[in-house]
């Protein structure tokens, strides 16, 4: 199974809302990585867990909140978003952390009202 | 810091040969993904170079030189279903980096 999932595809939230994007993969690899990309831009590294353990956070603002609830599984929490924050959020899964192939999810097309 | 560019966009007919060209400068890096990326999907790992040289897979080669900061990704026998974003990324031992990304379109 070489597959990372997200759910959901597709999300719309108001300014006001509290919401999670959630990630899983079963290949057994121990790092995990949040990115944002807009339209036609590259995707934007947020976070980076290794091991379980939050490695990276790309100065993301706090509004962004991310979880590793254990080795398969990692969640994006928001609250108190910004139009500005409407992206595909990708989720991507290597071996371990740093230079090896990274799988990627189908992403969470976010919009923000 | 790294800086990598890549050219914007580039067409193609179907049949012919493309390359897409990826200049970068940095202070160090493992090794120098291309990632394949269609309008709407998830990106998708299409090769890897570590060492100077070129690797090739079926119809996509890709060849890196350290020396001269260059790198690029060739696709031949181009197919329509290979319009699609192509992405450059250099990997250190925490993280990829990518290009802004080659759109690349492939007429009849």
């Amino acid at each position: 199974d070489t597959e990372v999932t997200q759910t959901p595809k597709h999300l719309v939230m108001g300014m006001t809302n509290k919401k999670s994007l959630k990630c899983e993969q079963h290949m057994g690899h121990r790092a995990m990585y949040w990115y944002k990309q807009k339209a036609k831009k590259p995707p934007e590294l947020m976070f980076v867990y290794s091991y379980e353990k939050l490695s990276i956070n790309e100065s993301v603002p706090s509004r962004f909140s991310p979880e590793c609830p254990n080795s398969s599984l990692l969640n994006l929490h928001l609250h108190a978003l910004q139009p500005e924050d409407s992206a595909l959020y990708l989720c991507a899964s290597s071996p371990l952390q740093g230079s090896y192939e990274q799988y990627f999810g189908p992403g969470t097309r976010l919009t923000v009202t | 810091g790294q800086n990598i560019d890549q050219p914007t966009e580039m067409t193609a007919t179907e049949g012919a040969i493309v390359q897409i060209n990826c200049t970068y400068q940095t202070s160090g890096f493992n090794g120098l993904f291309w990632y394949q990326q269609h309008a709407g999907e998830a990106p998708t790992f299409l090769s890897y170079n570590v060492l100077d040289g070129l690797e090739e897979k079926g119809r996509f080669s890709s060849f890196l030189s350290r020396s001269k900061g260059y790198s690029y990704l060739l696709l031949k026998e181009l197919q329509m279903k290979d319009s699609a974003s192509y992405l450059c990324a250099l990997s250190n031992d925490y993280k990829l980096s990518f290009g802004a990304g080659t759109t690349v379109t492939v007429r009849a």
